[in-house]
């Protein structure tokens, strides 16, 4: 079955240095791996996934993943963290589904980030 | 604007009464999916549907329903089987995009519904 594991349930920083929230992932076959920011009572939002092609993976905000094969990991980063990043972050894998080819996204448990002024 | 309400944001129940979250898409989304949320749990899934009136149980669909007459709306029904209905809901929606193309797998969310039961 496919996985995916948050290591930290929190990760505090202060703002203007960089970040980094933990993701590994377990998987057969090639990975679709995703991270998504949610605000307090909010849904999820979208901020980038990594299908295929460079490693390094941009996304919104200024956020970017950086996807290891060999280490299974997909960590979630940002140069330098703004007070507004402070949040709920979950990475994501796509589950392709077997034989019904209907797909679904598996979450993990979810990092809470605190960016300090 | 294209997106996913889900309503209502806030519902008390009192134990033994079923109640019915809605959710509405104008993505024109094939897929949606209904996830509760639980703290330190991460998101679980309910149940999903692909089509019109078809849909699957997910990992924890015991005590809930769920109907998908038309493309728009997937209905959650929180019934009184439901042995710890607090929670906070998230409805999701996806584009079916063809197995591994790049559109495929983007999930969007509604605000979500916090259920708590009395």
């Amino acid at each position: 079955a496919q996985s995916v594991a948050q290591p930290e349930d929190q990760v505090n920083v202060a703002e203007g240095n960089p970040l980094t929230v933990k993701c590994t992932y377990s998987v057969s076959g090639n990975p679709y791996l995703f991270w998504y920011v949610q605000y307090p009572n909010r849904g999820l939002q979208f901020l980038l996934k990594y299908i295929t092609g460079d490693n390094l993976v941009k996304g919104s905000y200024g956020f970017e993943a950086e996807f290891n094969k060999s280490q299974t990991s997909f960590h979630l980063k940002k140069p330098s963290a703004l007070v507004s990043d402070s949040a709920l972050y979950f990475c994501a894998v796509r589950d392709p589904g077997g034989n019904t080819g209907f797909q679904k996204l598996v979450f993990g448990t979810g990092t809470r980030l605190l960016v300090s002024p | 604007d294209g997106g996913i309400t889900q309503s209502p944001k806030y519902l008390f129940r009192k134990e033994g009464q079923n109640v019915t979250l809605s959710c509405e898409q104008n993505l024109n989304h094939d897929a949606m999916y209904w996830y509760r949320q639980d703290p330190g749990q991460g998101l679980r899934l309910i149940y999903y549907s692909q089509i019109v009136n078809d849909f699957q149980k997910g990992d924890i669909a015991e005590g809930y329903s769920v109907s998908r007459e038309k493309k728009e709306s997937f209905p959650l029904t929180v019934t009184s089987a439901q042995k710890n209905p607090t929670a906070f809901y998230l409805c999701a929606s996806m584009k079916r995009g063809l197995a591994g193309g790049p559109i495929a797998g983007e999930l969007f969310f509604g605000e979500g519904s916090r259920l708590t039961v009395l």
